[in-house]
């Protein structure tokens, strides 16, 4: 079973709202990922927790908060956000196994998300 | 800096024929793996494939096969018997350092009837 979860489909949040996305996976990963997408644009990788631990952060304004509570959970908190953040949210898997270059992502189906 | 790049930003062909969709990369890992993502219209990110790159022979997962040249750093993607569900954005990646995946920008590939 290689499934990522996310909820919701699809958000539409005004510019002054707080909203959360939310990622799962149950198939033991111990490394999680946030990617933004734009349309026709390859994902740009914003955030990284390996053992629910913050190691990557691409430099990502402040009113995008990642939390993992759990190996299994992540969320991303969005705050004040811009009419330039919409876009297409993806959350990715992967094992933590190998080495950081052997690693295979799984990708969830991503939140589509406008802001007015 | 890592790099992919596809040169081929659409490409089109009719139900059961046979597409290539090219990619090459720049790496200095010695070890590492590439992949083939699928993105359809719903959006989702599918992995079709994958290429260890220490590993000589070439990757098949049913219709789909690599073409893996590690010393030209290229690495085609073969789409055998293509079928209208085949229609989606094609993304070549690679791992680069840790955790990072690296994407190329991306084919189109439309299947006819």
């Amino acid at each position: 079973d290689t499934e990522v979860t996310q909820t919701p489909k699809h958000l539409v949040m005004g510019m002054t709202n707080k909203k959360s996305l939310k990622c799962e996976q149950h198939m033991g990963h111990r490394a999680m990922y946030w990617y933004k997408q734009k349309a026709k644009k390859p994902p740009e990788l914003m955030f990284v927790y390996s053992y629910e631990k913050l190691s990557i952060n691409e430099s990502v304004p402040s009113r995008f908060s990642p939390e993992c509570p759990n190996s299994s959970l992540l969320n991303l908190h969005l705050h004040a956000l811009q009419p330039e953040d919409s876009a297409l949210y993806l959350c990715a898997s992967s094992p933590l196994t190998s080495g950081g270059n052997q690693e295979t992502q799984y990708f969830g189906p991503g939140t589509r998300l406008l802001v007015l | 800096a890592q790099t992919v790049t596809q040169s081929q930003p659409e490409m089109s062909v009719q139900e059961a024929e046979t597409v290539t969709l090219s990619c090459t990369y720049d790496t200095s890992e010695s070890n590492y793996y590439l992949f083939w993502y699928k993105q359809p219209p719903s959006r989702q990110m599918i992995l079709v494939i994958r290429q260890e790159a220490y590993k000589q022979q070439n990757a098949t997962e049913n219709r789909f096969s690599v073409n893996f040249q590690k010393a030209a750093k290229s690495f085609s993607l073969k789409i055998s018997d293509s079928q209208l569900g085949d229609t989606a954005m094609y993304f070549c990646a690679s791992n680069t350092g840790f955790q990072k995946l690296v994407f190329g920008t991306g084919t189109r590939l439309l299947v006819s009837p």
